[in-house]
């Protein structure tokens, strides 16, 4: 069992691009959440997927986006771009809502 | 979620047995408890969880006061590499986690 899977491992964009992160949960999890995790700082919940839709979301602007497939794998769109935004994103997922997350490595995001 | 309460630092010696607290006062009773820990730079690990009954697996223990508004965290022996953030955490049910600042445990030799 490959756990959860997060790629790219590492990113670097530029400020007002566009960046897609991609999640794949561990086998027989159907939930998958994303944070966001800046340096000395604990992970935020940007929001969470669940039959394919987005049941709960944090506070966290429109500029995050999400999406969930028929296979349970995620994306999470982040548009626009700000020095702010550079961070390690996390994917959570699970069997059902919460019920004992189980996190990838993450992707770490900067932006230059 | 229940707001929980923990110490921001920690330390211990290897060898020792580690109990890390944390305060839920307001806890709901369908809510459970549930322990993750983050080794630096990497994704949060889950330790354990409880709801009433103290709990017990291969890496913690779980103590859980009767009247639920407090737990421990025991790490029996600890090791340097326990060494990490360790997070309480008692979502509301049927919701995600929400991460606070944790309790930062230094073990050291």
């Amino acid at each position: 069992d490959a756990g959860v899977t997060q790629s790219p491992t590492h990113l670097i964009k530029t400020r007002g691009q566009q960046v897609t992160l991609r999640c794949s949960p561990k086998s027989g999890h159907d939930t998958v959440s994303w944070y966001q995790q800046a340096l000395g700082q604990g992970p935020q919940f940007i929001f969470q997927y669940y039959e394919e839709e987005e049941r709960q979301r944090g506070n966290f602007p429109d500029r995050f986006s999400g999406h969930q497939f028929p296979n349970y794998s995620s994306e999470l769109n982040v548009n626009a771009l700000l020095l702010g935004d550079s961070a390690l994103y996390l994917c959570a997922s699970s069997l059902g809502p919460v019920r004992g997350a189980f996190f990838g490595q993450g992707t770490r995001l900067t932006v230059v | 979620d229940a707001k929980t309460t923990q110490p921001p630092s920690m330390d211990c010696a290897e060898g020792r047995a580690a109990n890390l607290p944390c305060n839920h006062s307001t806890i709901s009773g369908n809510e459970y408890v549930y322990w993750y820990r983050q080794i630096h730079s990497q994704g949060p690990q889950y330790i354990i969880h409880g709801l009433k009954n103290n709990e017990t697996n291969e890496m913690a223990s779980l103590i859980i006061t009767e009247d639920r508004k407090s737990s421990t965290l025991i790490l029996p022996h600890a090791t340097l590499r326990d060494t990490a953030v360790y997070y309480c955490i008692a979502p509301q049910a049927g919701t995600a986690l929400i991460f606070g600042k944790g309790t930062t445990l230094s073990v050291s030799s």
